[in-house]
């Protein structure tokens, strides 16, 4: 069955340091994967997408990877502050129209 | 970006009861739209799609009579719960595209169901 896997572990660093979170899938072939945030008590928010032929990704401090060898996405964010605290979903598209996500992971950016 | 309004936010009901929650599109015409339900550090879970002036797809295990959808108009989307029970209590979220952004969803804040 189709699967997306993301770190259920809450990721802790320091603020100023670079985030770097994982996203993995198996059983899917996506034209392309988004990243949300999501903080709590809210519906989550648009970050970036890749698709399928595209490598690499960036807006700002957010930088996306996709290997569609590995089935994987890295997302980071560098120059991490205290505000970018929430939790990451990755999010692939299932036939045209649907998007399904994973579990997302936490991230906690310590002053 | 689009805006995306659900309401209500919250909300406490008795076991039995229906409870309808609202979704918007302020800014845009949503022909179709998404709903999700979300368990506490779970994933979202895509319960149907919406499709204005059709009926709903409903994804596999999402009983279509307990969770009513109603797309009457390219910016209103409703899902009834009907005969809530405590195992349906849960975070909705709906959702929808915006033509012009392409494939990202724009969300609404959600409602948090309780049933008593």
């Amino acid at each position: 069955s189709q699967k997306i896997e993301q770190n259920s572990e809450a990721l802790n660093i320091q603020e100023g340091k670079t985030a770097t979170l994982t996203c993995n899938y198996t059983n899917y072939s996506p034209a392309y994967l988004q990243w949300y945030r999501q903080d709590p008590g809210r519906g989550p928010v648009f970050l970036l997408l890749i698709r399928e032929n595209e490598k690499e990704k960036r807006k700002e401090r957010l930088k996306v990877t996709f290997d569609t060898t590995l089935k994987q996405s890295l997302f980071h964010i560098t120059a991490s502050q205290p505000a970018d605290s929430a939790t990451y979903l990755c999010a692939l598209n299932r036939g045209y129209n649907k998007l399904i996500f994973g579990a997302g992971t936490r991230l906690a950016v310590h002053p | 970006g689009a805006v995306v309004s659900q309401h209500p936010s919250r909300v406490i009901c008795k076991s039995g009861t229906s409870v309808k929650i609202e979704c918007r599109s302020l800014d845009f015409q949503a022909t179709t739209m998404f709903w999700y339900r979300q368990f506490p550090k779970q994933s979202l879970m895509l319960m149907a799609t919406s499709n204005e002036g059709s009926k709903a797809t409903y994804e596999q295990g999402v009983e279509k009579d307990k969770f009513l959808i109603n797309h009457a108009s390219l910016t209103l989307s409703t899902l009834t719960v009907t005969s809530a029970h405590p195992e349906d209590s849960s975070f909705y979220i709906c959702s929808a595209r915006e033509v012009r952004e392409g494939e990202k969803l724009f969300f609404g804040s959600g409602t948090q169901l309780s049933v008593l």
